[in-house]
């Protein structure tokens, strides 16, 4: 069965520092997310991406963070200067036509800011 | 708004027991509901999904049936195994933006 898999599982980083992680969705999926859970607590919506654009983004996603599909296979979210609070776990999920097609998600990649 | 209100865990039985996670729904519309399970270690696991009022969702000796009347989805298996032991999350598919909402999730543990 195809899934998503991100890179890397974990990542470690310094605040202040820029990450990208990385997300391969399913090749015939059409619809992109990124969601975040900080450890022990909800899975939080951070965005979504359809036809090479952002279709809606919540009140976390500020201004230091972007997403990018660049080649048509890879999907990745940026952050461009880390905080200690972006530690958390963040999955990737894609999803197919048909409004009630659910996402699949990928295992996440665990970012911790030291 | 749009939300999702789970259960608070963590939910603890013994192998062959009856589960019941609740889950109710505040929405807008109609939306598609889901649960998910995310074993240790592991990333989301759709679990099972319906779409409409009076649905039921199964997979893998869970159920959950879609009560608009209620606004409720909740979760239950006749008889857990060690191997259930997991984070079980409810969550609302907003139909117009496609993106999921999530409960808090449920820890379930079950000892043999």
């Amino acid at each position: 069965e195809p899934e998503v898999t991100q890179t890397p599982s974990h990542q470690v980083t310094q605040m202040g520092q820029e990450v990208i992680l990385r997300c391969v969705p399913i090749s015939n999926h059409l619809y992109f997310y990124w969601y975040r859970q900080i450890l022990g607590q909800k899975v939080e919506f951070l965005v979504s991406f359809y036809n090479n654009e952002i279709s809606e983004k919540s009140e976390i996603f500020d201004d230091q963070f972007s997403v990018e599909r660049p080649d048509g296979s890879n999907f990745t979210l940026k952050i461009r200067s880390t905080k200690l609070e972006d530690s958390a776990m963040y999955f990737c999920a894609s999803r197919g036509e048909g409004e009630n097609s659910p996402l699949h998600f990928g295992n996440g990649t665990r970012l911790t800011v030291t | 708004g749009n939300s999702v209100t789970q259960m608070e865990g963590p939910v603890t039985l013994s192998e062959e027991a009856f589960l019941t996670i609740n889950c109710t729904y505040t929405a807008t519309g109609y939306p598609s509901l889901f649960w998910y399970v995310q074993y240790p270690g592991e990333g989301l696991q759709l679990l099972l999904k319906a779409t409409k009022a009076d649905d039921k969702g199964s997979n893998k000796g869970f159920e959950a049936t879609y009560r608009k009347e209620t606004t409720s989805f909740h979760l239950e298996k006749g008889s857990v195994q060690v191997s259930d032991s997991a984070v079980y999350f409810c969550a609302l598919l907003r139909r117009s933006q496609g993106n999921l909402i999530f409960g808090k999730g449920t820890k379930l543990s079950v000892k043999p």
